[in-house]
C-alpha cells in the first residue's frame, strides 16, 4: 500500500537558518504530494502541493519539488522565522480509486529560536 | 465562509465510557474524512463519507468505533467503550468533488481536531 516516510525530528534551528525536511514515498500510479502544517493550537493547513513529476510547489517561502525518480518531496526554506515553528506533515493522495484519501508521514516538529 | 468545525476540542474520559465526536464540514462539501493521530505517530485514515454513505471504512480500528453522517451534513464518531489506546487527536476533513466525480477532489480542509484522552 501507499506509505510516506519523513525525516525524524524534532528539528531545532536558529532564525534565518536553512531548512530541509526530507520526505520519501511509496505509491502505485501517479500520486499527488502535499505538505501540511499544524501551528500550535490550530488545525492542519495545506502548505503546498504538487500534482505531477517535476512540479514545484511553493508557498510562504517554502518549496518542494516532486521527484519521481527518487520518490521524494523534500521541503525547503532558505531562511526560517520563529513563526515557522510548527509540526510539518508530508502526505500523498493516490490516484484512481483512492477517492481523495490522504496518507501521511509521522510529522516533523520544527522549533525556530530567535 | 466557515471552515471545518470539530467538537469538542478536548475530551478526557475514563476507560469503558462512551465519547461522541462531532464534525461539521464546509457547507456543500460531499466528501468527509476522519483521521487519527496517536502518540505523535503518523496521521492515519479512518473512514470516508460521500454525502451520507460510507465510501471507505477500511481504516476503522475495530467495532468499538461507529461513524455516522446524518443527511449528508455533519458527522459523528462514537467510541464505545473507550480503551486507553484510543487516546489521540481525531481530525476531520472535507473536500468537494470536481464535476460530481468523487474520484476527483479539491483540496481537503481540516478541522482543528479533537484531543481525546482515555484514562
Amino acid at each position: 500500500g501507499d506509505s510516506v516516510t519523513q525525516m525524524e525530528g524534532p528539528v531545532t534551528l536558529s532564525e534565518e537558518a536553512f531548512l530541509t525536511i526530507n520526505c520519501t514515498y511509496t505509491a502505485t500510479g501517479y500520486p499527488s504530494l502535499f505538505w501540511y502544517v499544524q501551528y500550535p493550537g490550530e488545525g492542519l493547513q495545506l502548505l503546498l502541493k504538487a500534482t505531477k513529476a517535476d512540479d514545484k510547489g511553493s508557498n510562504k517561502g517554502f518549496e518542494a519539488t516532486y521527484r519521481k525518480e527518487t520518490t521524494s518531496f523534500h521541503l525547503e526554506k532558505g531562511s526560517v522565522q520563529v513563526s515557522d515553528s510548527a509540526v510539518y506533515f508530508c502526505a500523498l493522495r493516490g490516484g484512481g480509486t483512492s477517492y481523495g484519501k490522504l496518507t501521511f508521514g509521522q510529522g516533523t516538529i520544527l522549533t525556530v529560536h530567535p | 465562509e466557515a471552515g471545518v468545525t470539530q467538537f469538542p476540542s478536548h475530551s478526557v474520559i475514563e476507560k469503558g465510557q462512551t465519547v461522541t465526536l462531532r464534525c461539521d464540514p464546509i457547507s456543500g462539501h460531499d466528501n468527509l474524512y476522519w483521521y487519527r493521530r496517536v502518540m505523535g505517530k503518523e496521521i492515519k485514515f479512518l473512514l470516508h463519507f460521500v454525502k451520507e454513505s460510507k465510501q471507505d471504512e477500511s481504516g476503522m480500528p475495530n467495532n468499538r468505533f461507529l461513524a455516522e453522517r446524518t443527511g449528508g451534513t455533519y458527522s459523528t464518531l462514537k467510541v464505545q467503550p473507550a480503551e486507553l489506546e484510543d487516546s489521540g487527536v481525531y481530525f476531520c476533513a472535507s473536500s468537494q468533488a470536481v464535476g460530481g466525480d468523487v474520484r476527483r477532489n479539491t483540496e481537503a480542509f481540516f478541522g482543528q481536531g479533537t484531543r481525546l484522552t482515555v484514562v
